[in-house]
């Protein structure tokens, strides 16, 4: 199976501030079949981000992805009180589908 | 709207049979565009796929479950289901219902219900 790693796994910061989130995969996944959600606490994951780079309806465009084959970034820019979350990504290029093991964005 | 809506047992005994059902409402089950799927999140823990449906029957499952694990269509309740068997409480997590493009990403999520194992 394609193993996703995520990193780090905790980021911190501030509000107003801007991050990356990297996953890499252990093979090459097509970027077409490759995606990004945010779940917050108590709730459902939630379609940030497909195709890498496509956000999703309703997505704010501070959320933009990238990457293409084994590396993969999901950037938030001027982070907002509600992107503190866990962020997981997914690639759907090969079964068995995977996902990350998760990166949590806290308040610094 | 499209929803999605996990029901069944919260609590289920070791070695016994884990039965979810996933009603679906603004769509319907049998779109060719779409599978149907169960993904998992053990307690403080990241998401595991568990397994897709087609509208066709055709199944896809992950390995380390496969010998265990049935998702099945009710077409008239316009419903999936998720069957476990010898459950040990290495199963119990919140257990999600969603809906994925053909070729694509799960856009769409049932709320999730929490599964525990224990005597």
């Amino acid at each position: 199976e394609i193993v996703l790693t995520q990193s780090p796994g905790t980021l911190s910061l501030s509000p107003g501030e801007g991050g990356t989130l990297s996953c890499r995969a252990s093979e090459p996944v097509n970027s077409n079949y490759f995606a990004w959600y945010q779940q917050r606490p108590g709730q459902a994951p939630r379609l940030l981000i497909y195709t890498s780079s496509t956000r999703a309806p309703g997505v704010p465009d501070r959320f933009s992805g990238s990457g293409s084959g084994t590396d993969f970034t999901l950037s938030i820019s001027s982070l907002e009180p509600e992107d503190y979350a866990v962020y997981y990504c997914h690639q759907y290029t090969k079964s068995p589908q995977t996902f990350g093991q998760g990166t949590k964005v806290e308040i610094k | 709207q499209l929803q999605l809506q996990e029901s069944g047992p919260g609590l289920v005994k070791p070695s016994e049979t884990l039965s979810l059902t996933c009603t679906v409402s603004g769509d319907s089950i049998t779109s060719a565009s779409h599978y149907w799927g169960w993904i998992r999140q053990p307690p403080l823990k990241g998401l595991e796929w568990i397994g897709n449906i087609y509208y066709t029957g055709s199944t896809d499952y992950n390995p380390p479950l496969k010998s265990r694990v049935t998702i099945s269509l009710d077409t008239s309740k316009n419903q999936f289901s998720l069957r476990l068997t010898s459950v040990t409480a290495a199963d119990t997590g919140v257990y999600y219902c969603a809906r994925q493009v053909v070729g694509g990403d799960y856009g769409a999520w049932g709320q999730g219900v929490l599964v525990t194992v224990s005597s």
